[in-house]
């Protein structure tokens, strides 16, 4: 019963490389998301989908590219990352949208 | 754009004293949801409120919704130090339909 898990738990990069953070969830819920938590701003949607090839940006997208070729995994990339991309970044996934969202354990960033 | 904001910030309290965190939203919500997130945790949900002037409770912990769907809060009778954490509201967002839109949190503390 694996539910949401989110790979790797820590990443240290240097700015400018590309990372990708990995979720993977085993209840075939539609709906996917990302967030990213910093001290003082809660938690910032990135991008979501709403089914396999179907995202869409949330409220901070810049700087980050998602796909979804399968229900159960969505990945998040950073293509060149920044120091303010160091972040605690959350994926989570729900049945529909708006309702109770079921989070990974997250992965915390460190860009130097 | 929409705001989800949730007041105290922080809140530091004695074990045994009662803890309460407001959520006010700037657009009417279909539904508000609460989550708690441990130290080094993840989000975990605890609960989804719907009609307008809804309460329920779990426990010790009392949820209310507004009559005017914009706001909700959290009450906790008699705190226990298992009750430490941060606070979430969240609500669906009107600029991502199918995602929640979270408030910055009230992070409890408790001393006993």
């Amino acid at each position: 019963d694996a539910g949401i898990t989110q790979s790797p738990r820590y990443k240290i990069t240097e700015t400018g490389r590309q990372v990708t953070l990995m979720c993977h969830q085993t209840w075939s819920h539609s709906y996917m998301f990302w967030y990213r938590q910093d001290l003082g701003h809660g938690l910032r949607l990135i991008y979501y989908s709403a089914a396999a090839d179907i995202t869409d940006k949330g409220e901070v997208p810049d700087g980050y590219v998602v796909s979804r070729s399968k229900t159960e995994n969505f990945p998040l990339t950073l293509e060149s990352a920044t120091r303010s991309q160091t972040s605690v970044y959350f994926c989570a996934s729900s049945v529909t949208g708006n309702t109770e969202a079921f989070f990974g354990q997250g992965t915390r960033l460190t860009v130097v | 754009g929409q705001q989800v904001m949730q007041i105290p910030q922080y809140q530091h309290v004695q074990e045994g004293e009662d803890f309460t965190t407001y959520c006010n939203s700037s657009t009417t919500l279909s539904n508000i949801q609460w989550y708690k997130q441990r130290p080094g945790g993840h989000p975990v949900f605890l609960i989804q409120l719907v009609k307008s002037g809804e309460v329920k409770k779990q426990k010790r912990l009392t949820f209310q919704f507004g009559e005017a769907k914009k706001n909700s809060s959290l009450h906790i009778t008699a705190t226990q130090t298992t009750d430490v954490g941060t606070y979430f509201c969240a609500g669906p967002s009107n600029q991502a339909g199918t995602a929640l839109i979270f408030g910055k949190g009230t992070t409890l503390s408790v001393s006993s």
